[in-house]
């Protein structure tokens, strides 16, 4: 069974470092053709595309995020760390993992979510 | 970056309605696009893949079409669990977005 599941803190204060984990099972992130992508939302927003990393190391991040993005992956323990600098109470959100698959072109799994909330 | 268009934002139906829901991108994009839907509190689920391929396990009311620039997810009988929150978004190259979404509502 493929599954996701963030994790991280759920309280971080305005000017900190998120970082939060991915941790995958039922597949491989060295695996030809597969990448792991974080995705945010809002509270009663739409979802925005935060970056991505591919099966071959990869990267590739939002233009308007950019500056501030690290996405990294520790194949060996099945992990995907998601570290976003100078947290400001507009980056509360629920933070989304989920797979992405080149056959489907699509992502077709997804993690159940993590919330995170940037207040003092 | 490639922007997406969805439209409605907000659609109000009954059950038993035929939907459709339009995406159009800021450039073309072939038929690299994914239709997700979204319930309150939930993570986003796969419904079409490549503009027109159905995900294994998804209803078969279910259906997309389109290529190009403009896309479309249509409903045939809308049923109550699929009062939602749909999504597209475009996969034609590495930097991706969603569109707005457009909310299901009863009517």
């Amino acid at each position: 069974q493929v599954t996701l599941r963030e994790s991280g803190p759920a309280l971080v204060k305005p000017t900190q470092t998120l970082t939060l984990t991915c941790t995958i099972s039922g597949f491989s992130l060295s695996t030809s053709g597969i990448c792991v992508t974080w995705i945010r939302q809002p509270p009663g927003k739409a979802l925005e595309w935060l970056g991505r990393i591919d099966w071959d190391d990869d990267k590739y991040y939002s233009t308007s995020l950019k500056s501030r993005l690290t996405i990294s992956k520790d194949t060996s323990k099945n992990q995907v760390v998601l570290t976003m600098t100078d947290m400001d109470p507009v980056d509360t959100a629920t933070y989304y993992c989920a797979r992405y698959r080149t056959i489907k072109e699509s992502l077709d799994v997804w993690g159940q979510g993590t919330t995170v909330t940037v207040t003092s | 970056d490639i922007q997406m268009t969805q439209s409605p934002s907000t659609l109000s139906a009954s059950v038993g309605d035929r939907v459709t829901i339009t995406c159009r991108a800021s450039q073309t994009i072939g038929s690299w696009l994914a239709w997700y839907q979204q319930k309150p509190g939930k993570a986003p689920n796969l419904l079409i893949y490549k503009a027109s391929s159905l995900e294994s396990g998804v209803p078969s009311r279910f259906s997309g079409s389109g290529s190009g620039t403009e896309f479309t997810l249509t409903i045939s009988s809308l049923q109550p669990d699929d009062f939602a929150t749909y999504y597209c978004q475009p996969y034609n190259n590495y930097f991706w977005t969603f569109g707005q979404g457009t909310k299901v509502e009863i009517k």
